[in-house]
């Protein structure tokens, strides 16, 4: 079974640009998460999907980040202009069926941002 | 709110030495409790679990009991080998509410286990 996908593994730009990450969960999963994960600290989540519905954004910075999830498969997450503090690892995970007390999430690879 | 404090790091130690990383916890309710492990160049991945108080996961030679009166959760490994290195997240997810399913996770453990 192919585990969750992410893409890309790495990006470096320029405070005030744009830039995407592309999640793809584990075939079947209805739950994504994004997080995003600063050096030296525990991940935090960003926004949580149920399907192709939001369940929980409120850790998002709506001001410049935005999120979807079309078609309740793949996800996006995009930060638009990027500032310094952005430069983290942002982790995709995805788990099985509705989330819920002890269910295990399934982690991605991450994309390391880098902003200059 | 939810929030979980892991010791202070990183944490060098022999091979075949006893292994402890402490975790304790604040949340709402009964939370389930979590390790997840990232090995260098790889992503999360969970080492064990428990969903309610005096359970015990364990996974790989690594326990953790959870202990509600204590609010705590502590890694343990009785003989370390050099392929444990690596960071070890102590977590905890809600059973109810808008966060539901949501994983708090405390600032993570880097252990080093030299031969």
């Amino acid at each position: 079974e192919a585990g969750v996908a992410q893409s890309p593994r790495y990006k470096i730009i320029e405070k005030r640009q744009s830039v995407a990450f592309w999640c793809n969960p584990i075939s079947g999963h209805a739950t994504l998460y994004w997080y995003q994960q600063i050096l030296g600290q525990g991940p935090k989540l960003l926004i949580q999907f149920q399907n192709n519905g939001v369940v929980d954004d409120s850790q998002l910075p709506k001001d410049r980040f935005s999120a979807e999830r079309l078609k309740g498969v793949d996800s996006t997450l995009k930060i638009q202009p990027a500032k310094l503090e952005d430069s983290a690892v942002y982790l995709c995970a995805s788990s099985p069926g509705l989330a819920g007390p002890g269910v295990e999430q399934f982690f991605g690879p991450g994309t390391r941002l880098t902003v200059l | 709110g939810n929030s979980v404090t892991q010791m202070e790091g990183p944490v060098t130690l022999s091979e075949e030495a006893f292994l402890t990383i402490n975790c304790t916890y604040t949340a709402t309710g009964y939370p389930s409790l979590f390790w997840y492990v990232q090995y260098p160049g790889e992503g999360l991945q969970l080492l064990l679990k428990a969903t309610k108080a005096d359970d015990k996961g364990s996974n790989k030679g690594f326990e953790a009991t959870y202990r509600k009166e204590t609010t705590s959760f502590h890694l343990e490994k009785g003989s370390v080998q050099v392929s444990d290195s690596a960071v070890y997240f102590c977590a905890l997810s809600n059973a109810g509410g808008t966060s539901y399913g949501k994983l708090t996770f405390g600032q993570g453990t880097i252990l080093t286990v030299h031969p």
